[in-house]
């Protein structure tokens, strides 16, 4: 069964360092998201990239943060100055067009656990 | 303001029972309202989806209500299981735009053997 996978499963860094997570989406899949989770917290909306653009974005997802889709098969966040709150999950989810099945739903990632020290 | 409350307290039931989960909103019209299972450290999982105009859904032992009158949720495990601990999440879909999912915060379910 087709999934979404995301690497590291574990990130540490410094605060004020660059990060990038990256994502590889379900191959036939249009739309594209990034979710976070303070530990302890809700699944919070980030941003929503669909036709290699940015649809839609959180008030979280300040000048800090972009996205990217290089190639045909990543998609990638980046946060380019890391701050303490920061520290959470990051899930990756993709969904495909409405032809892709009744539910339509949204394809969620394992997580990139971010540390920020 | 727009709110999504879940059962912040855990549930705790019997195997061999049915569990009951929900999911009330004030202040959305969502379009369509979905369920899915969390596990510690993992992704959401998708579990059944529910659109505005549905009633009820079914998938196994799972079942979804939608009451758009009460502005409620109700989500069933039949028979539950050991192996059905984990946390379950509803989240909304709002209609046109992209399509991301607000999501509640959770209710923890403990299937006791």
């Amino acid at each position: 069964e087709p999934e979404v996978t995301q690497t590291p499963s574990h990130q540490v860094t410094q605060m004020g360092q660059e990060v990038i997570l990256r994502c590889v989406p379900i191959s036939n899949h249009l739309y594209f998201y990034w979710y976070r989770q303070i530990l302890g917290q809700k699944v919070e909306f980030l941003v929503s990239f669909y036709n290699n653009e940015i649809s839609e974005k959180s008030e979280i997802f300040d000048d800090q943060f972009s996205v990217e889709r290089p190639d045909g098969s990543n998609f990638t966040l980046k946060i380019r100055s890391t701050k303490l709150e920061d520290s959470a999950m990051y899930f990756c989810a993709s969904r495909g067009d409405v032809e892709s099945g009744p539910n339509n739903e949204q394809f969620f990632g394992p997580g990139t656990r971010l540390t920020v020290l | 303001s727009q709110k999504i409350e879940q059962n912040s307290e855990a549930l705790n039931i019997q195997e061999g029972k049915t569990a009951t989960l929900t999911c009330n909103y004030t202040n959305y019209s969502p379009a369509y309202l979905q369920w899915y299972r969390q596990d510690p450290g993992r992704g959401p999982v998708f579990l059944l989806l529910i659109r505005e105009n549905e009633k009820e859904k079914r998938k196994e032992r799972l079942k979804v209500t939608f009451d758009t009158t009460l502005k409620q949720s109700l989500f069933h495990i039949t028979a539950s299981q050991p192996a059905d601990s984990a946390t379950y999440l509803c989240a909304f879909r709002l209609s046109g735009g992209y399509n991301k999912l607000i999501f509640g915060a959770g209710t923890r379910l403990a299937v006791h053997p």
